[in-house]
């Protein structure tokens, strides 16, 4: 049971740019989501999905979309990076809401050049 | 919109003392969660402990336990007999009872042992 995986862990783009952070569980949930992490900010959610197909915006949504084909993968793109987007990228999972706990990635540090 | 606020940036403790780690929210929402995240410096988040709003009982987790205020919308997290690997960034999150959107984090308090 490797829980979540995210690909890669590091990665250095220049402006303009476009790429894809990859994030994959195991558990079978049906939650799943992305955060970014910047100094002094804590963590900040990208985007969220309740299930295959389904997906919604979190609190700093722009410059990033994702999709959700399968339960099991929830990928992150960046259209067209920006210095803004330098940042360390959370994926998460977790069974439906409530006090269950959510599952993170060991993280992706991004930056742009 | 739900905030969360954890007014200590750092901490100092003694290996072996005890310490409390502040955090206070806002939110208009009855039924809700909150939660104690840990960040040692391999940036791995890892669950401490959890509280769900509608429970009075405190949450305890050995030597971690939470200070529950409804009314005052206080979650305030101690740590006894404060170990070198509990040096680590603190981050106080909440989620929505009813919502199927994601966690809203603090800023986070970062927690130095001095041995």
């Amino acid at each position: 049971n490797a829980g979540v995986t995210q690909t890669p862990k590091f990665q250095v783009l220049k402006t303009g740019q476009s790429m894809t952070l990859q994030c994959a569980q195991d558990m079978n949930h049906e939650y799943m989501s992305w955060y970014r992490q910047d100094p002094g900010m804590g963590l900040r959610l990208i985007h969220y999905s309740v299930g295959a197909g389904i997906t919604d915006q979190g609190e700093v949504p722009n410059g990033y979309n994702v999709s959700r084909s399968t339960t099991e993968d929830f990928p992150l793109r960046l259209l067209s990076a920006a210095p803004s987007q330098t940042s360390v990228y959370f994926c998460a999972s977790s069974p439906p809401p409530g006090p269950n706990e959510q599952f993170f990635g060991p993280g992706t540090r991004l930056t742009v050049l | 919109a739900q905030t969360v606020t954890q007014s200590q940036p750092e901490m100092s403790v003694q290996e072996a003392e005890t310490v409390t780690l502040s955090c206070t929210y806002d939110t208009s929402e009855s039924d809700y969660y909150l939660f104690w995240y840990k960040q040692p410096p391999s940036r791995q988040m890892i669950l401490v402990i959890r509280q769900e709003a509608y429970k009075q009982q405190n949450a305890t987790e050995n030597r971690f336990s939470v200070n529950f205020q409804k009314a005052a919308k206080s979650f305030s997290l101690k740590i006894s007999d404060s170990q070198l690997g509990d040096a680590a960034m603190y981050f106080c999150a909440y989620r929505s009872g009813g919502g199927a959107d994601g966690l809203t984090f603090g800023k986070g308090t970062h927690l130095i042992i001095q041995p």
